[in-house]
């Protein structure tokens, strides 16, 4: 069955070290997203992407980086790691827009 | 600016005890609205998308509704695994997804 994977689950670092979040998925899907999830706020957008070669900036984009060289991963990268980014973050592919997102099970990040 | 609000923020309800969550939006044009379950330490898993105003899709114990402003998610009987978060999300023209920060459902049995 196709399916969308997220890799660590969870993750422990420093501030100011570099992390990268891995997302992989198998139903071809064109477009990718990242989100962030934190008590009180909705899922926050970071960056996303509408095919390989392009990337975008999202509400929250600032200390996050991603690049898309194939249709199945979207890799999330954190250039130095700040308390701040201490979150939860989920990984959705859509084949189209508008189109209903498949999110990952999710990355626990602490950042310490 | 697009919102998407909530509420309530949580909700205790006893088996069979039904009820409905509401999701409040304000937008300059909506492609759509959509309705994900949340259980703990997992992605969200999607429900239902309505397009239009009227518009109404039914799953099991629930269905969702849409008006021009808001959208409810009626649950009927509940059972307790129903438990979980609901959320809510529009898709406005020309741009991407804006959440709601959710409704987190209890059902005691």
């Amino acid at each position: 069955d196709a399916e969308i994977t997220q890799s660590p689950r969870h993750k422990i670092t420093e501030t100011g070290r570099q992390v990268t979040l891995a997302c992989h998925q198998t139903w071809n899907h064109n477009n990718m997203f990242w989100y962030r999830q934190d008590l009180g706020h909705g899922l926050r957008l970071i960056h996303y992407s509408y095919g390989v070669q392009d990337t975008n900036k999202g509400e929250v984009s600032d200390g996050y980086s991603v690049s898309r060289s194939n249709t199945e991963d979207l890799p999330l990268t954190l250039e130095s790691a700040a308390s701040s980014q201490t979150s939860v973050y989920f990984c959705a592919s859509s084949p189209g827009q508008p189109d209903t997102q498949y999110f990952g099970p999710g990355t626990r990040l602490t950042v310490l | 600016e697009d919102q998407v609000t909530q509420s309530p923020e949580a909700l205790r309800l006893q088996e069979g005890e039904s009820s409905s969550l509401n999701c409040s939006y304000t937008v300059s044009g909506l492609r759509g609205l959509f309705w994900y379950r949340q259980d703990p330490g997992k992605g969200p898993e999607f429900l239902f998308t309505l397009y239009s105003a009227g518009e109404e899709k039914e799953k099991e114990r629930l269905k969702a509704t849409l008006t021009k402003k808001e959208s409810f998610l009626h649950i009927t009987a509940p059972k307790p695994e129903d438990s979980a978060t609901y959320l809510c999300a529009v898709l406005p023209y020309g741009q991407n997804f804006v959440f709601g920060p959710g409704t987190r459902l209890s059902v005691l049995p």
